[in-house]
Formats: C-alpha cells, structure tokens, sequence
C-alpha cells in the first residue's frame, strides 16, 4: 500500500515564527488534504490539495504531484496553531485515506 | 448543519464486553468513514461506506467489529467482547464524493471522536 512520511515529527517554535512541514507519498495520488488536530483531538480540514497551491489566511500549502510531496506553510505563528499536523492521502478518489505519523506542533508565547 | 455527531464521546468498559459507537454525518454526505487513532499515531482506516453500502474493510479490522450505516444516513460502529488492545480514539469522518473529481473531492470533515478505554 502507499506510504505517507512527515517531517519533522516535533517542531518548537517562538511565537511570529515561520516554518514548513513536508509530506512525502510513495505512489500516485488523486486526493490529498491537511489536517490540524487540537489538544483536544479534535481533526480540522485545512485544505484539500491533490495539486497546485492554495493559501488561507496565514496558511498556505502546495502539493507537487509529479515528485510526491506536499508542504504546509505556517506564518506568522501563534499559539493556537500548536497541535498535531496530518496530511492524509487516497489514490483511489478518495475510497481510502492513508493519514502520515503526523508533526507535532509548539508554539510558545 | 450541526457537523459530524458522535456518541458517546468517552466509555470505560471492561475486557469482554460489548460497545456499540454512533455516528451522525453531515446530511447530505453520501459517504462515511471509521478511523481508529491510539496515542502518538495518525488515524488508521477502519471502514468506509458509499451511501449504505460497505465498500472497504480494513485487514486491520478482526471479526469483533462489525459497521453498518442503514439507509445510508447514521452509522454504527460495534466492537465485541473488547480488548485491552482496542482502546484507542474512534473517529468517523463524512465526506461528498464520488468516483471521478467531477463528482466531488471527497473532503473529509470529522467527528469529534469517541474514546474507548477497555480495562
């Protein structure tokens, strides 16, 4: 089956700083999306990318289909974007996804 | 549209028993889905199912569990004679689509997850 890597597994940053999560996926896929998962494990949908580039807000993320990766860009970061990061995969239109190890966002004040 | 409801949200049961866990998806979704998610890890596909249909099974899944979604709308997720093993975070997920991007991308919105803790 395909696998999903994510990267880094823990990333500590300073409140207003800047960082980059990176998907990686072993095979083709026609759907992509990223998650935030609060502390309380509540799973909220960031985008759905399959490819090309998207922003919202203080957030944007591209996916390069043709290398099999994605990133998630974080600006300007606050406290409320700590949390756990997934990016999750289907190659299928969506029948499966197949969810990453995830990063494990903190942002201290 | 209240989202994706799922009930309960916390069980404390004992090795052996039975639990039976609820979801209710976004109306108008035709398709819903069940991840199991234990600590430090990403959510694990379980099952899915297009409309009341089950179309995939995870080999992850043992005989104990049992899905279904009758009539397409809610769904239910049993687990029998439970184990230490299966506590873990279950979370349903709901989702438009269909086989082509034509039909719909198949974003996923999940529930807010029910806790199981088999003792």
């Amino acid at each position: 089956g395909i696998q999903v890597e994510q990267s880094p597994p823990d990333l500590i940053l300073q409140e207003g700083a800047n960082s980059t999560l990176r998907c990686n996926f072993s095979d083709s896929v026609n759907n992509l999306q990223w998650f935030h998962q609060n502390p309380w494990g509540q799973l909220i949908n960031l985008f759905y990318i399959p490819s090309g580039t998207k922003q919202n807000g203080r957030l944007s993320a591209t996916t390069v289909a043709t290398e099999r990766y994605s990133l998630l860009y974080i600006s300007s970061s606050q406290t409320t974007d700590s949390g756990v990061y997934f990016c999750a995969v289907a190659y299928n239109y969506g029948q499966n996804f197949v969810f990453g190890p995830g990063t494990r966002l903190s942002v201290l004040p | 549209d209240t989202g994706v409801s799922q009930d309960p949200r916390h069980k404390i049961t004992k090795r052996g028993q039975n639990v039976t866990f609820r979801c209710d998806p976004i109306s108008e979704h035709n398709r819903l889905y069940w991840y199991r998610q234990t600590l430090g890890q990403g959510p694990e596909f379980l099952t899915y199912f297009q409309n009341e249909a089950q179309l995939e099974k995870s080999r992850l899944l043992s005989d104990r569990f049992s899905a279904e979604r009758p009539k397409g709308s809610f769904s239910t997720l049993e687990i029998q004679r439970t184990e230490q093993g299966d506590s873990a975070m279950y979370l349903c997920a709901s989702s438009l689509g269909g086989w082509s991007l034509i039909s719909g991308a198949n974003v996923l919105t999940f529930g807010a997850g029910s806790r199981l803790t088999v003792l």
